[in-house]
């Protein structure tokens, strides 16, 4: 089992649509989560970060976070066409200094 | 604006080169970190270093090397590269602390072809 797993996609959604992103984790003591957004040829950058359960809201991105089910979610709402990237999902496990990444979701949407 | 910087956007070395990548952060961040990204695995960890001359291997460190000698600056170095060293390498750093529960910023990348 990969340490964090992620649906490659890609994922095909119309422009004002909600984009959901899912992600799961082997670690069951992680304590940070982060959502990274990179697009095609350039670094990945942060999105949003969640520490502890529940959702948490900035825009029109919403981090959710489910310890006891080791998942973790992002949802883009009235998505548009800017959002088209690749979305890493990343754990930071037990006491580690290192992140772990997963391999990323495509997200297409379309104008 | 913060800042990391990779020496190099695109490389293509030879079979048996020893290949030196250079990456430097201008945040005095104490961690830095050495990933290379390929398609459908994502980005994998080669080494990290969370202190000027430490460092500690990732899940990937075989064929590969680090130098810190100064906070700001670490290296990445191919020993003898090979095909299967054909990637792109991002240097990335984070602040301080044992929890690592911080941003991670990114360089721009290398993208590095061995032929």
């Amino acid at each position: 089992q990969k340490e964090v797993e992620q649906n490659s996609g890609p994922l095909s959604v119309p422009e004002g649509a909600i984009a959901s992103l899912n992600c799961t984790y082997s670690d069951r003591g992680s304590q940070s989560f982060f959502w990274y957004r990179q697009y095609s040829g350039k670094s990945p950058e942060l999105i949003m970060s969640i520490y502890s359960n529940g959702d948490k809201e900035d825009g029109r991105f919403t981090a959710q976070l489910n310890k006891a089910s080791q998942y973790v979610s992002l949802l883009i709402r009235d998505s548009q066409p800017s959002d088209s990237a690749t979305y890493l999902c990343a754990v930071n496990p037990t006491g580690g200094f290192k992140t772990i990444f997963g391999a990323g979701t495509r997200l297409f949407v379309k104008a | 604006d913060v800042k990391v910087t990779q020496s190099s956007r695109y490389l293509v070395k030879r079979t048996g080169e020893k290949v030196f990548l250079e990456c430097v952060q201008d945040m005095d961040h104490e961690n830095m970190f050495w990933y290379r990204q390929d398609p459908g695995l994502g980005l994998r960890l080669i080494y990290f270093s969370y202190d000027v001359k430490m460092k500690e291997k990732g899940d990937i460190p075989e064929g590969y090397s680090v130098s810190r000698e100064k906070k700001e600056r670490f290296s990445l170095i191919l020993e003898s590269a090979s095909t299967n060293q054909t990637s792109m390498y991002l240097c990335a750093s984070t602040e301080g602390g044992a929890t690592g529960d911080t941003e991670a910023f990114f360089g721009q990348g290398t993208r590095l072809t061995v032929v």
